[in-house]
C-alpha cells in the first residue's frame, strides 16, 4: 500500500450539494493530515489539517480524522463552482511530507 | 514577503542540455522540498533539505542533483535533461517538525525538454 492514497476521480458534485473527498494512508505515515486545494495552472494551497480522531471544521469545509480505519475525509457544503479543483491529501513521513495523487473535483453549476 | 520564489517559470531544453532551477525563501523555514507533477501522478518528492547543510532523496531522485546553499536557497539541477523529465516542477518550504504544519509553495516551472 502506498503511504497516502486517493481516488483520481474526477468527482461532479452539483452546485450547492455535500462534496465528500476521501484518502486512506498507511501505518508509516504520522498521524497528521493535511488538505491541499490547487486550481489549474497553479501551485497547491493548504485549506486544512487535522491531529486528532474525530471532526474539524472551518465554514464550508469539515476534515474528518477516524484512524481506526485509517481514513481522512475532507467535506465541503454548500458546494461553489469555485471550488473545482484538485484536492490533494498529504502526511508527514519522517522529516518530509508525502503527497496522494490527488482528487479532481468538479462543481456543476 | 514573497514566500516563496521560483526561477524560471518555463523553460524548454534539448535532450542532453542542462540547467539549474532556483528556489528561495524568505520565511525562515528550515525545511525545503523539490517536488515535480506530472498529470495523474500526483506531487512527488525529488529531493529536501530538512536543514542548512543536509539534503536527501526522495521518491524519484534519479537524473537531478540539488544544493542547500543557504537557509533561504535551495536549487535543482539537470545535468543531462531528457524528454522523461517534461514536467511542472514545484520548490516549497516549511517549519515541519518545529511547531509549524504549513508547506508553502512557490508558483512552478514549467519544463519541456525535446
Amino acid at each position: 500500500q502506498k503511504e497516502v492514497e486517493q481516488n483520481s476521480g474526477p468527482l461532479s458534485v452539483p452546485e450547492g450539494a455535500i462534496a465528500s473527498l476521501n484518502c486512506t494512508y498507511s501505518d508509516r505515515v504520522s498521524q497528521s493530515f493535511f488538505w491541499y486545494r490547487q486550481y489549474s495552472g497553479k501551485s497547491p494551497e493548504l485549506i486544512m489539517s487535522i491531529y486528532s480522531n474525530g471532526d474539524k471544521e472551518d465554514g464550508r469545509f469539515t476534515a474528518q480524522l477516524n484512524k481506526a480505519s485509517q481514513y481522512v475525509s475532507l467535506l465541503i457544503r454548500d458546494s461553489q463552482p469555485s471550488d473545482s479543483a484538485t484536492y490533494l491529501c498529504a502526511a508527514p513521513l519522517g522529516d518530509k511530507i508525502i503527497f496522494g495523487k490527488g482528487t479532481r473535483l468538479h462543481i456543476l453549476p | 514577503n514573497a514566500g516563496v520564489t521560483q526561477t524560471p517559470k518555463f523553460q524548454v531544453l534539448k535532450t542532453g542540455q542542462s540547467m539549474t532551477l532556483q528556489c528561495a525563501q524568505d520565511m525562515n523555514h528550515n525545511s525545503m522540498y523539490w517536488y515535480r507533477q506530472d498529470p495523474g501522478m500526483g506531487l512527488r518528492l525529488i529531493y529536501y533539505s530538512a536543514s542548512e547543510g543536509t539534503t536527501d532523496k526522495g521518491e524519484v531522485p534519479n537524473g537531478y542533483n540539488v544544493s542547500r546553499l543557504n537557509k533561504r536557497e535551495f536549487s535543482l539541477r539537470l545535468e543531462s535533461a531528457a524528454p522523461s523529465q517534461t514536467s511542472v516542477y514545484f520548490c516549497a518550504s516549511s517549519d515541519w517538525g518545529q511547531g509549524s504544519d504549513t508547506q508553502y509553495f512557490g508558483p512552478g516551472t514549467r519544463l519541456t525538454v525535446l
